[in-house]
């Protein structure tokens, strides 16, 4: 079964410094996708950016920006000039290539300081 | 910007009780997902819904559980006797495909309380 984890259960960062927030995955699938959700105070999830395992680059979006390693089977999520708006709950999540089930790590709270 | 839409936002309910929770999935979506959270730990899949029938469960989507699209719009799970371990954030998702390069948009989620 695949698994996801994160080893951070919450990160702080000062407002407009850079972050970054870990997670490891577990899969003995070459097909899969990797997801990262925020879940802010209001409690929908939101997709942030997503990352094809075929692919070798690594997926930008704006501020976000993920490293992917393969190998290493690990996929961070990276934000640069951090925002209050970007306080949240930060999951990542895992998709094999042929199912819709996604599998979530436990979260990573992140404060944001003004 | 279209959005899934979930209502009750909160609900409470005695152990045994049935619940209905109601899902308005994106209007041109065709797969339907429910997830529940658990407080404090993670999210986790119960079922995916497609053409009027479940693609794929968990095992804990047993048969105390049950989906159902009654209408054209909504999409619902019914807990048939809730009992103390369902108390938990339950999330309706939808995607206008199953391709991998479908997302799933989350609705706000129903919070269940049972006593």
């Amino acid at each position: 079964a695949q698994t996801v984890t994160q080893s951070q259960p919450e990160m702080s960062v000062q407002e407009a410094e850079t972050v970054t927030l870990s997670c490891t995955y577990d899969t003995s699938e070459s097909d899969y996708y990797l997801f990262w959700y925020k879940q802010p105070p209001s409690r929908q999830m939101i997709l942030v950016i997503r990352q094809e395992a075929y692919k070798q680059q690594n997926a930008t979006e704006n501020r976000f920006s993920v490293n992917f390693q393969k190998a290493a089977k690990s996929f961070s999520l990276k934000i640069s000039d951090s925002q209050l708006g970007d306080a949240a709950m930060y999951f990542c999540a895992y998709r094999r290539g042929y199912g819709n089930k996604l599998v979530f790590g436990a979260g990573t709270i992140l404060r944001v300081k003004s | 910007e279209p959005e899934v839409t979930q209502t009750p936002s909160h609900q409470v309910t005695q152990m045994g009780q049935e619940v209905i929770l109601r899902c308005v999935p994106i209007s041109n979506h065709l797969y339907f997902y429910w997830y529940r959270q658990i407080l404090g730990q993670k999210v986790e899949f119960l079922v995916s819904f497609y053409n009027n029938e479940i693609s794929e469960k968990s095992e804990i989507f047993d048969d105390q559980f049950s989906v159902e699209r009654p209408d054209g719009s909504n999409f619902t799970l019914k807990i048939r006797s809730t009992k103390l371990e369902d108390s938990a954030m339950y999330f309706c998702a939808s995607s206008e495909g199953s391709g991998p390069q479908e997302t799933q948009y989350f609705g706000p989620g129903t919070r269940l309380l049972v006593l």
